[in-house]
């Protein structure tokens, strides 16, 4: 499985947007870039994924970059129910492989 | 979107004895469902790869006889830890697919397995 590398933790003030990188330098042409958060004594959720674009939905952006071999998870407003542990996974049709992840801390 | 429920939230039991662990996509068939485990500050790690009608597929280091699979059916996949220990307390989580390829894996609310 390609790996993926994350600050351990970040912080962030409430109402402020927090961007999230990831390094995936051995990323394979196929791989799709996905990220999912971890609350506290919860099963991971969904944030987004993307393969070569940017992406948006409700939750969040995400930036890719043009060799795609980093991207940035972009939440615009952090709140306080965004704290929570985001995992950056790369992934084709197998199973997910979870790296230890950024802790983000929101600062109120 | 597509919602994946685990039964029980949490379980306390006593050493030696059997728990089982349910996992059920709710509005989607699963064709593959995952199950993991995760210790105290710790990353979630893969246990078991779960197919619909056939064997489980373990990971190095799980005991397939400790921690029995089964997936009768396309909505159910079931965890049975068999002669517990405290050492197997931990949080267990489900995941599921749908079979199409690169969409998102849907996650259960996890289990908390507590042996006393």
């Amino acid at each position: 499985d390609a790996k993926t590398t994350q600050p351990n933790s970040m912080e962030s003030n409430e109402e402020e947007p927090v961007h999230l990188p990831c390094n995936h330098s051995t990323i394979s042409g196929t791989d799709y870039i996905h990220w999912y958060r971890q609350l506290p004594s919860q099963g991971p959720e969904y944030v987004i994924h993307g393969l070569t674009s940017n992406v948006n939905n409700r939750m969040a952006s995400l930036a890719i970059a043009e060799d795609r071999k980093s991207s940035t998870l972009i939440l615009h407003r952090a709140t306080l129910r965004d704290a929570a542990v985001y995992y950056c996974i790369l992934n084709y049709g197998q199973n997910f492989v979870f790296g230890p992840g950024t802790r983000l801390s929101v600062l109120p | 979107g597509a919602v994946v429920s685990q039964h029980p939230s949490w379980v306390i039991c006593k050493s030696g004895t059997s728990v089982k662990i349910e996992c059920r996509s709710l509005d989607f068939q699963a064709t593959t469902m995952f199950w993991y485990r995760q210790f105290p500050k710790q990353s979630l790690m893969l246990m078991a790869t779960s197919n619909e009608g056939s064997k489980a597929t373990y990971e190095q280091g799980v005991e397939k006889d400790k921690f029995l699979i089964n997936h009768a059916s396309l909505t159910l996949s079931t965890l049975t830890v068999t002669s517990a220990h405290p050492e197997d307390s931990s949080f267990y989580i489900c995941s599921a697919e749908s079979g199409t390829a690169n969409t998102e894996a849907f996650f259960g609310q996890g289990t908390r397995l507590t042996v006393v």
